[in-house]
C-alpha cells in the first residue's frame, strides 16, 4: 500500500499568518493516464471530511482561494495564504492513484 | 442539495455482524464510484471499500477482505456495507462518502460502530 506521511502533525498558527502542511507519498502518485490524485480533506471539530483539493491543485466549488495546493510525484504542500479562524481542524492528504486509497496521519491546525 | 445518510450502526459482540445503509439524494447517484471510510475513535481516515457505478466492480483494504460486502442499488439511491465477523478494532464512526478523482466529493455525517462484550 502507498503510505502517506505528513508534517508537521500539529501546527499552531497565528491568525492571519500563512500555513503549510507537507505529504509525502511512498511511491510517485502519477497515474498512467497523465494525472496526479492526490487530495486534501479538512475535518472541523465535531464534523465530517470536507475535501478541499483535488488532483493536486484543484480547489472544491466553494473552497476559499486562500486554499492551495502544490507538488507532484512524492511531494505536496497544502498552504493557507492567511489562516482564519474557521480553519482550524485536523487536514488529511489522500491518494486516490493506488487501491487502497490512503490517507495521511492528520496535521492538527490550532489557533496560537 | 446532495445529502448522503447513513443508518444502522450501533453495538454489537465480537463475531457479530452489521449492515449499514446509506440513503443519497440531490445528485446522480448511479454515476459515481462509492467509498465507505472509518474512524477510529480519536483515530484517523481509513477507505475500506469502494464499488464501481454500475455495482460490476468492488475493492477492499486487507484488512476487511472476505469480512465486509459493499453493494448498492441504484434503483433505490442507497449503497450498502455488510459487516460479519466483527472485531474490536473495527469500532469507528463510517462514513459514506463519493471520492470521484475529478471534482465533487460528498459525505455522509457518519454512523457509529461499536464492538464489544
Amino acid at each position: 500500500d502507498v503510505v502517506m506521511t505528513q508534517s508537521p502533525l500539529s501546527l499552531p498558527v497565528t491568525l492571519g499568518q500563512p500555513a503549510s502542511i507537507s505529504c509525502r507519498s511512498s511511491q510517485s502518485l502519477a497515474h498512467s493516464d497523465g494525472n496526479t490524485y492526490l487530495n486534501w480533506f479538512q475535518q472541523r471539530p465535531g464534523q465530517s471530511p470536507r475535501r478541499l483539493i483535488y488532483k493536486v491543485s484543484n480547489r472544491e466549488s466553494g473552497v476559499p482561494d486562500r486554499f492551495s495546493g502544490s507538488g507532484s510525484g512524492t511531494d505536496f504542500t497544502l498552504k493557507i495564504s492567511r489562516v482564519e479562524a474557521e480553519d482550524v481542524g485536523v487536514y488529511y492528504c489522500m491518494q486516490g492513484t493506488r487501491w487502497p486509497w490512503t490517507f495521511g496521519q492528520g496535521t492538527k491546525v490550532e489557533v496560537k | 442539495e446532495v445529502q448522503l445518510v447513513e443508518s444502522g450502526g450501533g453495538l454489537v459482540q465480537p463475531g457479530g455482524s452489521l449492515r449499514l445503509s446509506c440513503a443519497a439524494s440531490g445528485f446522480t447517484f448511479s454515476n459515481f464510484w462509492m467509498h465507505w471510510v472509518r474512524q477510529a475513535p480519536g483515530k484517523g481516515l481509513e477507505c475500506v471499500a469502494a464499488i464501481k457505478e454500475d455495482g460490476s466492480q468492488t475493492s477492499y483494504v486487507d484488512s476487511v477482505k472476505g469480512r465486509f460486502t459493499i453493494s448498492r442499488d441504484n434503483a433505490k439511491n442507497s449503497l450498502y456495507l455488510q459487516m460479519d465477523s466483527l472485531r474490536a478494532e473495527d469500532t469507528a464512526v463510517f462514513y459514506c462518502a463519493s471520492l470521484p478523482r475529478g471534482s465533487g466529493s460528498y459525505w455522509g455525517q457518519g454512523t457509529l460502530v461499536t464492538v464489544s462484550s
